[in-house]
């Protein structure tokens, strides 16, 4: 079981720069979360999939950030332009059935400078 | 109003001892379930245990265990025996609704917890 894979680990970028996060959910699992990390507001949802289809997407904070998941095995959390506030660890997490924990990834860390 | 509150932001307790770190919720939906993570320097999330809002048992895994008192709203996490390994972030984390289609985990502010030799 290799768990949930996200890349890049670190990413530095600048400001206005488009930014691409990966992750790549546990083979089987059908729900897949993004959450984002900081010192300020802790853990937010951003946004979560059921079977590839967005569920709930209210946690997103601009419409700067976009997320897909185009098939079971893959989603990509992308901000376009980035900004320094934006700076954060951001989770992948997936799961399977309803009671079932979420396995979170490593996380990416982003720093916008 | 705060879902999940975690009122000790940290916590010391001597390695071999054990240690009760707080949770309480906030919901008024029957169905929904709570969780606990740790988060070690590294970074990463590891879940710990899971209490279901109709379990009858406390849950225990291991060392861990959880104090649920539904009336009160809380589930503390119990930790047993503390080791060195043991410092780091825990969180709680609150599940509402008895549909999959609507499962949000929201999480506590955490505690961080030091375990002294």
């Amino acid at each position: 079981d290799a768990g949930v894979i996200q890349s890049p680990r670190h990413e530095v970028t600048e400001m206005g720069q488009e930014v691409t996060l990966r992750c790549k959910p546990i083979s089987g699992h059908n729900s897949l979360f993004w959450y984002r990390q900081t010192m300020m507001r802790g853990l937010e949802l951003l946004i979560y999939f059921n079977n590839n289809v967005p569920i709930d997407d209210s946690g997103m904070p601009e419409d700067r950030f976009s997320a897909k998941m185009p098939n079971a095995s893959f989603s990509t959390l992308k901000i376009q332009p980035s900004e320094p506030r934006d700076s954060a660890v951001y989770f992948c997490a997936s799961k399977q059935g309803w009671n079932s924990p979420l396995h979170f990834g490593n996380g990416t860390r982003l720093t916008v400078t | 109003a705060q879902k999940i509150t975690q009122t000790q932001p940290g916590m010391f307790v001597q390695e071999k001892e054990a240690v009760t770190l707080d949770c309480t919720y906030d919901t008024s939906d029957p169905s929904y379930g709570l969780f606990w993570y740790k988060q070690p320097s590294s970074g990463e999330m590891i879940f710990l245990i899971y209490q279901g809002s109709y379990d009858q048992q406390n849950a225990t895994e291991g060392r861990y265990s959880l104090n649920f008192q539904k009336a009160r709203k809380s589930a503390n996490l119990v930790i047993s025996a503390s080791q060195l390994g043991d410092s780091a972030m825990y969180f709680c984390a609150m599940r509402e609704g008895a549909m999959d289609s609507s499962y949000k985990l929201i999480f506590g502010s955490g505690t961080r917890l030091l375990v002294r030799p």
